[in-house]
């Protein structure tokens, strides 16, 4: 299985920072990978797919990149909406596998 | 616009069953693969597997194997997650996702997810 490693795990930051979260793949691969925001008692939301395209009706301050074994999800302006949990998922080998977490707090 | 509905929680004792339906509406059923995650607490997410609706061609995670059924009904737009044999472990919140591509082959990205249905496995 490709095991998905994120980092970090929390993250404190303030409106107006940027943030990156990174995931690194124990195997590389091209571009099938996705980013997710997980909010309780909210349906996971899709931002990023194929690595650095962003999904329809995701704010543009949302951006990914990456390849093989290193990918990044970017928030460029931190907004207090963007408090959440964060998952990255690799869909290019069975079974598909997600990191971690990464659970962002606003300050 | 696309909707995935879930059913409701459910409690079970060891070594019974669980069936979770989710209603999928707001676009053609047939031309979009259902996934199924789940998530343990304190746990990642995890994938089980998925369902192409139009020819009912499935893909399960191996760690799954012999204990997990995905079906779909086509004519109520609903794909059920059958889990047997259950045990503590599988306590957690399960989703479905339709996966984005468009192909049912399930090997894009989930775009639209339910809200998840809440199962305990308790004695």
């Amino acid at each position: 299985d490709i095991q998905m490693t994120q980092s970090p795990s929390t993250l404190s930051a303030s409106v107006g920072d940027r943030v990156t979260i990174t995931c690194r793949a124990s195997q590389s691969f091209n571009y099938w990978l996705a980013w997710y925001q997980l909010k309780p008692g909210k349906a996971p939301k899709l931002l990023i797919h194929k690595a650095s395209s962003l999904q329809s009706g995701v704010p543009s301050r949302f951006s990914g990149s990456g390849s093989g074994t290193e990918f990044t999800l970017t928030i460029s302006s931190l907004q207090p909406d963007d408090s959440a949990t964060y998952y990255c998922q690799q869909h290019n080998m069975y079974p598909y596998t997600f990191g971690q977490g990464t659970r962002l707090e606003i300050k | 616009q696309v909707q995935l509905v879930q059913s409701g929680a459910e409690v079970k004792k060891p070594g019974a069953s669980v069936k979770v339906s989710c209603k999928a509406s707001g676009y053609s059923f047939p031309n979009f693969a259902i996934h199924w995650m789940r998530q343990a607490p304190g746990q990642r997410l995890e994938w089980m597997g998925w369902i192409n609706p139009a020819t009912t061609v499935t893909k399960y995670a191996q760690k799954f194997q012999g204990r997990l059924t995905i079906t779909r009904d086509t004519s109520a737009s609903t794909s059920d997650m059958q889990l047997n044999n259950l045990r503590s472990e599988d306590t957690a919140v399960y989703y479905c996702a339709r996966d984005r591509g468009g192909t049912s082959q399930g090997d894009d990205a989930s775009d639209f997810w339910g809200l998840g249905t809440m199962v305990t496995v308790s004695s």
